[in-house]
């Protein structure tokens, strides 16, 4: 079955970046049309998507994040890392990655359990 | 950039049917994803492109898409589907709605 971790560290200082680590099993990320995004939820705020990588390296950044972020994977090790730069207070969230399958405006249909990031001096 | 409106709440009497809209410019255009969330799980997709259910998902969710607005439809209502619900749909890229808290009274 499909299964998503996210792992990285739970505290962070402004101004620092952020590396977080998604490792996964029950699929292979050098299936055509597979992609695995990430996905962050303030404390009591609602969704907001990141990035998306597919299988074919192709990748995907929200508008308003992309300055700041890098989506990167390792389909030999089953990992897909996500990097955002210059972190700051607001950026306090629990960090999710999720599988799709497809083109076209697939959903996301397996999510990891999440980890929660703190940025605090 | 895309956006999407959800109600902040949505209260519906046990056994009783729920309905929580999602609007948007000519939503009805677009493939739409609904996601349960329980408090501190990760969001569970429980309908993808309008109104169908993945495996394991009752027949109670279902789901309609048209115009500006998506309807995410739970019959039913029972106390396990209190949650926050979200809608997501692909334009340039990915949006959240902004999420519904469904109580069941």
């Amino acid at each position: 079955q499909i299964t998503l971790k996210e792992s990285g560290p739970t505290l962070v200082k402004p101004t620092q970046t952020l590396t977080l680590t998604c490792t996964f099993s029950g699929f292979s990320l050098s299936t055509s049309g597979v992609g695995v995004g990430w996905i962050r939820q303030p404390p009591g705020k609602a969704l907001e998507w990141l990035a998306l990588i597919y299988w074919d390296d192709d990748k995907r950044y929200s508008p308003s994040l992309k300055s700041r972020l890098t989506i990167t994977k390792d389909t030999s090790k089953n990992q897909v890392v996500l990097t955002m730069t210059n972190m700051d207070p607001v950026d306090t969230a629990t960090y999710y990655c999720a599988h799709s399958d497809g083109y076209g405006g697939v959903p996301f249909d397996y999510w990891g359990q999440g980890t929660l990031v703190t940025v605090s001096s | 950039s895309y956006e999407l409106t959800q109600p902040l709440s949505v209260s519906v009497a046990l056994g009783q049917t729920a309905r929580i809209t999602c609007g948007g410019n000519n939503i009805g255009s677009k493939n739409v994803h609904w996601y349960q969330q329980k408090p501190g799980q990760a969001p569970v997709l429980v309908i993808y492109r309008d109104s169908n259910r993945p495996s394991g998902i009752p027949e109670r969710f279902s789901g309609s898409n048209s115009g500006n607005t998506a309807t995410l439809t739970i019959s039913r209502a029972q106390a396990g589907d209190e949650a926050d619900y979200y809608c997501q749909v692909w334009d340039s890229s990915s949006v959240f709605g902004g999420g519904t808290k469904l109580t069941v009274l």
